[in-house]
């Protein structure tokens, strides 16, 4: 069991808006820790996303947001492609167990 | 350009030692922490620990703790990951990464990862 919770699997169609959510504990998200989403192409190494919540690194889309509240936080993803196929991991830090967490992953697929 | 570049596929005999190793370039690698992750055949990410570059402090998963060390050889840019005792369920690809703990810029750049297989 993850200490942070993800949907197994979301699917959407080119074009559309789908989000994945990643709720926590008092003793993480919701300590105000920052959170992080990765992006997982098949047989590839992981690749940051979003960092501190809401920031995207130079060079990736503006199509993919993140946001969070309280103990949760979610990932957007807007105008759907193909290439978005992928696995996404949610990322934080767990005060209580002193340990860095993530969540168990959520597989999108793009109809 | 940042790059992380780990040690090759290892297989080794349930009860043995792996250590895999992970060179950096394109930063100043004492101003980072680097983290290991791994990732079982069909699973999720684990983080399994993390060191300071700058100081060698280190924090490991609780899970872990006793049969995995994380160094760093400040000299020639590169951290290293033992793991003890292998067994079987310890199959996966390892994954060395920049960054990590409770930073609030994430886990940025990461390695190719190091397939290491535990079978008799």
């Amino acid at each position: 069991q993850s200490v942070l919770t993800q949907p197994p699997s979301v699917s959407g169609a080119p074009g559309q808006r789908v989000t994945i959510s990643c709720t926590g504990s008092s003793s993480n998200i919701g300590a105000r820790y920052a959170v992080h989403w990765y992006q997982q192409l098949q047989g590839t190494a992981p690749k940051l996303l979003i960092y501190g919540n809401s920031n995207r690194p130079s060079g990736v889309p503006d199509r993919f947001s993140g946001s969070k509240s309280g103990t949760s936080a979610s990932l957007a993803i807007t105008g759907l492609q193909a290439e978005d196929e992928a696995d996404y991991y949610c990322q934080s830090y767990d005060s209580s167990l002193s340990e860095v967490v993530f969540g168990g992953g959520t597989k999108l697929t793009v109809l | 350009q940042v790059q992380l570049v780990q040690s090759g596929a290892e297989v080794k005999k349930p009860g043995a030692s792996v250590k895999v190793s992970c060179k950096a370039s394109g930063y100043t690698f004492s101003s980072y922490d680097i983290s290991w992750v791994r990732q079982a055949p069909g699973q999720g990410l684990e983080w399994m620990g993390w060191i300071s570059a700058y100081n060698g402090n280190t924090n490991y998963a609780q899970k872990l703790q006793g049969r995995v060390t994380v160094t760093t050889d400040t000299s020639t840019s590169t951290a290293y990951m033992e793991v003890r005792s292998l067994r079987s369920d310890d199959t996966a690809v390892y994954y060395c990464a920049r960054g990590g703990g409770s930073s609030s810029t994430g886990i940025d750049y990461w390695g190719q990862g190091t397939l290491v297989t535990v079978s008799s």
